[in-house]
């Protein structure tokens, strides 16, 4: 059973740019968790998602930030006019349930703004 | 809003030296904790986790973690390190009365096994 996948693994855009990072969860689960990991911090939750409906995104920046889980494909985490500060490990999780002990973690996207 | 404290930032240790890292959270009522490890280059594994029950809660790989609801605590122990220890290890808490599934994270502490 393949884990949470997560791409690209590294983006590079520049300031001004839109960035797109992916998240296929595990087979047979159905919600997805976004967290944003900035340097020497540990990870913030952004947006908690079930398939085609946002269920909490109290994480998420009120700007520029958007996410979906569409019926079919994976989660996409939206970050539009992307600034400096933006860089960062964006991890993606996934679980069968909404029970938060079952969350499985993905690789993550290191996103570098130049 | 709850937060997770965990006051070692970078831990160096030999091999066979016993390890104990902190970790503290704020908030009063019922909590599910959790240890999370990083390998270098790897994603985020769970180690161990407490709901209920008893408080000294066993992980994989030789590490185990005791909740004292009285300090707040759910510090990490493993009697004697290995090289291959050496990773980052995130404590975690999700606040279960207030229905939300998101994971506060702690900052992490990186850990640095020395042969």
């Amino acid at each position: 059973n393949a884990g949470v996948m997560q791409n690209p693994r590294h983006l590079v855009r520049r300031r001004g740019q839109e960035a797109r990072l992916r998240c296929s969860p595990m087979k047979g689960h159905s919600h997805v968790y976004w967290y944003r990991q900035l340097p020497e911090e540990g990870l913030k939750f952004m947006v908690y998602l079930q398939k085609e409906n946002i269920i909490d995104e109290s994480g998420m920046p009120k700007e520029r930030f958007s996410a979906e889980f569409p019926k079919e494909g994976p989660s996409i985490l939206r970050i539009q006019q992307v600034v400096r500060g933006d860089s960062a490990a964006y991890f993606c999780a996934s679980s069968p349930t909404g029970a938060t002990h079952e969350q499985y973690f993905g690789p993550g996207t290191r996103l570098t703004v130049t | 809003a709850q937060s997770v404290s965990q006051h070692n930032h970078h831990v160096i240790l030999s091999e066979a030296a016993s390890l104990e890292l902190g970790c503290n959270y704020s908030y009063g009522g019922t909590v599910n904790l959790f240890w999370y490890v990083q390998y270098p280059g790897q994603h985020l594994q769970l180690l161990l986790k407490y709901f209920s029950g008893d408080p000294l809660v066993k992980g994989i790989k030789g590490f185990e973690a005791e909740f004292i609801k009285s300090k707040f605590s759910f510090n990490l122990r493993k009697p004697s390190v290995q090289w291959s220890d050496t990773a980052e290890y995130f404590c975690a808490v999700n606040v279960e009365d207030m229905g939300r599934r998101a994971l506060t994270f702690g900052s992490g502490t990186r850990l640095q096994v020395q042969p």
